[in-house]
């Protein structure tokens, strides 16, 4: 129950396109979900994150949706850009606590 | 404003060896975490401490084990170590335990055993 499920595992996109991540979760006392962008040899770096009583967030390029009901959110990219190939995990925690990862996602974004 | 540092970078042990790995976390955080991170995977939680305390703990065998300094610093020691425990450690600052409070990475410490 403390699983999260992420997909796909790798995504390629064309420079300018939409770059979509979805995350699905099954305990529902989660009650914060982050995403994180993490580069080849480097610790994941906080890109956005959002609480269940928000329905999306948007910080420039990057927005959440969310959708508590169906227990599901995603990570949009708008405009996609080359710098933006890495690996992205999505995650969730409940009251402070651990970190729960999906299993990440390899984008690559074609010049 | 510096952020979590980790040392060593890059270590490598022979399988039955133990290991310390050291984390500052960033300034104004006082709750640090671990993780573990095998090739090709997500973080894995291993344990939190807050005021030197172990407040939760992951699914890691006793092998695994930690102390937090009353600067915030923490270290991670490793017993007995295995071919398997060769992994990218983490270690997450943030301040204070509750949920939503952003939640900081380090690089991490490359560990290899062979």
């Amino acid at each position: 129950q403390q699983q999260v499920k992420q997909s796909p595992q790798s995504l390629i996109v064309q420079k300018g396109g939409i770059s979509i991540i979805n995350c699905a979760y099954e305990n529902t006392a989660f009650d914060y979900f982050p995403w994180y962008q993490q580069f080849p040899g480097k610790g994941p770096a906080l890109l956005i994150a959002i609480r269940p009583d928000v329905s999306e967030k948007k910080e420039g390029r990057f927005t959440i949706s969310f959708n508590k009901s169906a227990k599901q959110f995603s990570l949009h990219i708008m405009d996609s850009q080359p710098g933006d190939s890495a690996t992205y995990f999505c995650a969730a925690s409940l009251n402070g606590r651990q970190l729960t990862f999906g299993s990440g996602t390899q984008l690559t974004v074609l010049p | 404003d510096a952020g979590v540092t980790q040392s060593p970078t890059h270590l490598i042990k022979t399988r039955g060896q133990q290991v310390t790995l050291r984390c500052s976390p960033k300034s104004g955080h006082d709750t640090v975490s671990w993780y573990q991170q095998a090739l090709g995977q997500g973080p894995q939680f291993i344990f939190q401490y807050y005021e030197e305390e172990e407040r939760q703990r992951g699914n890691f065998p006793d092998r695994f084990s930690g102390h937090q300094f009353p600067n915030y610093s923490s270290e991670l020691n490793v017993n007995a170590l295995l071919l398997g425990d060769s992994a990218l450690y983490l270690c997450a600052s943030s301040p204070g335990p509750l949920s939503g409070n952003t939640i900081y990475f380090g690089e991490g410490s490359w560990l290899t055993v062979v």
